[in-house]
């Protein structure tokens, strides 16, 4: 079974721009949630869809935003990028919403904002 | 709200000497508890995860975890060490009704020497 896999890889942009990073979940999996991983914060929790819908939500501004299709692939937007939204984003998929469903995560999304 | 403190940073350890890595936790009720592993330029995996039942759990690599609900700790250990254990090693508390919104400890890198 294909694990979940994140495009792209690295990605560069610039202060102001916006961006958008995929995320195809494993087949099967209804649940994608979305983590930033920073050196200063570690990783904090974006937020989480289920069947297209947003369950849960992190403390970010409403510049990061997401949504999921119906076939479970997600995608997560940010815009008006600043100098702090340098991360490795990871995307991480589960069969339900339930914890004893563990979540299998990506390899991530490096963005650098210049 | 939830918090988990892992106190240690860095470890250094040799190869086929124990390990073991602390993890606290804050929550009112009984968290599910969570270990991730994440090495360089990967995505996070799953070591093992304490719901309830037996306080020792059995996890993947040979680690094993210990739940203490009267320290609030969790801490991970493996009694023989191996070069490719070198990572970090993330701990994370599940809480709440339902969802997949994990709150992640700051990590703790373990170099393992020769």
């Amino acid at each position: 079974k294909a694990g979940v896999t994140q495009t792209p890889r690295y990605l560069i942009k610039t202060r102001g721009q916006q961006v958008t990073l995929s995320c195809s979940p494993i087949s099967g999996h209804r649940s994608v949630s979305w983590y930033q991983q920073t050196p200063g914060q570690g990783l904090q929790f974006l937020f989480e869809y289920f069947s297209e819908t947003q369950r849960n939500k992190g403390n970010f501004p409403g510049r990061f935003s997401g949504r999921q299709f119906s076939n479970s692939r997600s995608e997560m937007n940010v815009s008006t990028l600043e100098l702090g939204d340098s991360a490795l984003y990871l995307c991480a998929s589960s069969p339900g919403q339930s914890y004893n469903s563990p979540l299998h995560f990506g390899n991530g999304t490096r963005l650098t904002v210049t | 709200a939830q918090s988990v403190t892992q106190p240690d940073i860095h470890i250094t350890v040799s190869e086929g000497a124990s390990l073991e890595l602390r993890c606290n936790y804050s929550y009112g009720a009984t968290p599910y508890l969570f270990w991730y592993v994440q090495s360089p330029g990967q995505g996070l995996q799953l070591l093992l995860k304490y719901f309830s039942g037996d306080t020792l759990v059995q996890g993947i690599k040979g680690f094993e975890a210990e739940f203490k609900r009267s320290q609030s700790s969790f801490n991970l250990r493996k009694p023989s060490v191996h070069w490719s254990d070198a990572a970090e090693y993330f701990c994370a508390v599940g809480a709440g009704a339902a969802g997949n919104k994990l709150t992640f400890g700051g990590g703790t890198r373990v170099l393992v020497k020769p």
